[in-house]
C-alpha cells in the first residue's frame, strides 16, 4: 500500500529564509506526486504536481519541488519565505490504482514564519 | 479552472438532527468525487469516493447509514450526516479529480451541539 511520511510536523522559519519541507513516499510504480497548501479554516490548494519528465518542478506562489527516485522524496522548497507562507502543507501521492483519483496525505507540516 | 465549491461554510446543528453539505464543481464536470474528513492539527481522512450515477465507496470503518452520499450530478455531491452527534463534529473537505489532480472545496466547519 502507498504511504507519505512528512517527518517535520512544525517547522519555524525567518521571514526571508529559506525553506525545505520533506516528504517521502511508498509506492509500487511512478507516482504522481502533489503539495498543497492548507490556511487555518481553508480548503487545501494545490502548490504543484509532478507526474513526469523534469524532477525539478516549479509551482505557485515561488514554490519548487524535487522529485528524486533513488530517495523515493518529493521535497518542497521556496528560497526567500514570506509571513503570507504560514500554513500547514500537505505532501500527497496517488493515484491508488488505474482511473483512479485517489490520493494518499502525509500527515502534514505546519509552517510557521518568524516576522 | 478547475473551482468547487462547498455549502454550508459554517453549520451548526443539534444533536440528533441531520444536515446536508453540498459540494459543486464550478467549471468542469466531475464524475468522482471525494469526501474527506480532517480533526483539528490532523490530516485528511478519505471517508468516501463518490460516482456520478452510482454509489460511493466508503472507505472502512465509514458509517454508510450516518454519512448519507448522493452524486445526482456531474457537478454536484452531497454529504448528509443522520442523526448528528456531538462527535460528529468536524472540519469537511470535499474534491473533485480530473485526470489524476483533485481540487479542493473550501471546506465546511460542522458543530453538533
Amino acid at each position: 500500500a502507498q504511504s507519505v511520511t512528512q517527518p517535520d510536523i512544525h517547522i519555524t522559519v525567518s521571514e526571508g529564509a529559506s525553506l525545505e519541507l520533506r516528504c517521502n513516499y511508498s509506492y509500487g510504480a511512478t507516482p504522481y506526486l502533489f503539495w498543497y497548501v492548507q490556511s487555518p479554516g481553508q480548503g487545501l490548494q494545490l502548490l504543484l504536481k509532478y507526474f513526469s519528465g523534469d524532477t525539478l518542478v516549479q509551482g505557485i506562489k515561488g514554490f519548487e519541488a524535487e522529485f528524486k527516485r533513488s530517495q523515493s522524496s518529493f521535497n518542497l522548497r521556496k528560497p526567500s519565505v514570506h509571513w503570507s507562507d504560514a500554513a500547514e502543507y500537505f505532501c500527497a501521492v496517488g493515484p491508488s490504482g488505474a482511473g483512479s483519483y485517489q490520493l494518499t496525505f502525509g500527515k502534514g507540516t505546519k509552517l510557521s514564519v518568524i516576522p | 479552472g478547475a473551482v468547487v465549491s462547498q455549502h454550508p461554510s459554517r453549520v451548526i446543528c443539534k444533536s440528533g438532527t441531520s444536515v446536508k453539505i453540498e459540494c459543486r464543481s464550478l467549471d468542469f464536470q466531475a464524475t468522482t468525487m471525494f469526501w474527506y474528513r480532517q480533526f483539528p492539527k490532523q490530516s485528511l481522512m478519505l471517508m468516501a469516493t463518490s460516482n456520478e450515477g452510482s454509489k460511493a465507496t466508503y472507505e472502512q470503518g465509514v458509517e454508510k447509514d450516518k454519512f448519507l452520499i448522493n452524486h445526482a450530478s456531474l457537478t454536484l455531491s452531497t454529504l448528509t450526516v443522520t442523526s448528528a452527534h456531538p462527535e460528529d463534529s468536524s472540519f469537511y473537505i470535499c474534491s473533485a479529480g480530473q485526470v489524476y489532480e483533485q481540487y479542493f472545496g473550501p471546506g465546511t466547519r460542522l458543530t453538533v451541539t
